[in-house]
Parts: C-alpha cells; sequence; structure tokens
C-alpha cells in the first residue's frame, strides 16, 4: 500500500506558486521522498527527491519538515504546462536491497490562466 | 539517445491470445521494470530487473513473465489475456537501484485492451 497521502486536486493561477502538499508520516530514517509528474497520459517524470534537507533545481523546491512526517512540492511561478498529476513517493527497500517506488494517486493540479 | 521506447503504442487483443510488450532503453541503464495504470490508481510495479539475467516480481506479477537477456531490452509477456489485464502499462529504467539518486526515466505507454 501506499505509504503517502496527497490532495487529489488543487488549483493554482497561472504564474503563481503551487504549493503540493504529501503526508508520509510513517516515513523510516533512510528513506527518500521523491516526487514525479505525469502529463496527460504520458509517462511520469521525475521532478525532485530529498533525504532531510530542502532540495532545490530547476524545476521545483522541496521542502521537508523537520521531524519529515510531511513535505511540500513548490513550482515557483506554475505555467499553463505544469497542469499534471504530481505523485510524493517514499523509496522502499526490499530484502535485496533493491528500490521499489510505492505510487499512490497523486495530485491533480489544475494551473489556470 | 533515445530514452525509453515501447512499442507497440495500442493493442487490442482477444481473451487467451498472447503478446509480447516491447521495452527498450540506450542509456545502459541497468534497472529497468514494467507497471501498470488503472483509472483511480497509481501506477503498480509488475515485475523488475536489475541487471541482463536478474528479474524478480513486483505487487502484481501474476499472468505475466518477464526476461532480461540484455542490458537494453526488457520484454513483457502477457501468456493468455483477461479483460483484468486491459491497462496502460509503462517501462522505467534508470542507472541502478541503490542509489537515492537513480531517478527513473519512463517510457511514453502502451495501451492495451482486452475484450
Amino acid at each position: 500500500d501506499a505509504k503517502t497521502t496527497q490532495p487529489p486536486s488543487m488549483d493554482c493561477a497561472e504564474g503563481r506558486a503551487a504549493n503540493l502538499p504529501c503526508n508520509h508520516s510513517t516515513i523510516s530514517g533512510n528513506e527518500y521522498v521523491y516526487w514525479y509528474r505525469q502529463i496527460h497520459s504520458q509517462g511520469p517524470q521525475y521532478i525532485i527527491h530529498g533525504l532531510k534537507n530542502n532540495e532545490t533545481n530547476e524545476m521545483a523546491s522541496l521542502i521537508i519538515t523537520e521531524d519529515r512526517k510531511s513535505s511540500t512540492l513548490i513550482l515557483p511561478h506554475a505555467t499553463l504546462r505544469d497542469t499534471a498529476v504530481y505523485y510524493c513517493i517514499v523509496r522502499v527497500l526490499n530484502a535485496g536491497n533493491n528500490r521499489k517506488l510505492i505510487w499512490g494517486l497523486g495530485t491533480s493540479l489544475a494551473v489556470n490562466p | 539517445n533515445a530514452g525509453v521506447t515501447q512499442t507497440p503504442k495500442f493493442q487490442v487483443l482477444k481473451t487467451g491470445q498472447s503478446m509480447t510488450l516491447q521495452c527498450a532503453q540506450d542509456m545502459n541503464h541497468e534497472y529497468m521494470s514494467w507497471y501498470r495504470q488503472d483509472p483511480g490508481m497509481g501506477l503498480r510495479l509488475i515485475h523488475y530487473s536489475v541487471g541482463a539475467g536478474i528479474t524478480d516480481q513486483g505487487e502484481v506479477p501474476n499472468g505475466y513473465n518477464v526476461s532480461r537477456s540484455t542490458t537494453e531490452d526488457f520484454p513483457l509477456r502477457l501468456l493468455s489475456a483477461a479483460p483484468s489485464q486491459t491497462s496502460v502499462y509503462f517501462c522505467a529504467s534508470s542507472y541502478s537501484s541503490s542509489r537515492p539518486s537513480d531517478t527513473q526515466y519512463f517510457g511514453p505507454g502502451t495501451r492495451l485492451t482486452v475484450l
């Protein structure tokens, strides 16, 4: 089962910051948080990941709370092309130390003109 | 560099037919995986491979077979298609499976309908 909780949908005005929350209250100390997005019916696209510290790249910023039980993905200046389903995922390691990503239902973000 | 490619893009099968969904990557990635995506559900892992000759089951492996004879290719075989296998199938790859920075690259998907 998915280990993250996200709101099913959000709206954002074009040009404004989009803040997408994610709850991962059962995350363990060595699990990373990943964000992907899926535009329409395309394959998911990687956005960003983090462990403890806040992270920023050319696409977005990731803010992780000090207790690591939740995080927020920030798209600083949302455009219409950012309309997509955003997935917050925690990394799960199986017995062989191989990664399996457990996907939830994500947040459907609509950026409005 | 084509990334991850999948063929076919669309397929319609009759119940009981078999077929192979093709997946290839040209990035020399060790880790490859297959997911299915159904309406109202997140992506679910079917099978994965950490290198040529090594495969393992994911969450929903029943009804599917995989093999990994080369680094580049990771085909998914449906042995006897059932309507419950109607779904969108995504193949993904990453450099390895053990480092946090090993993010996955996804193919465009295959939309399969089983009648």
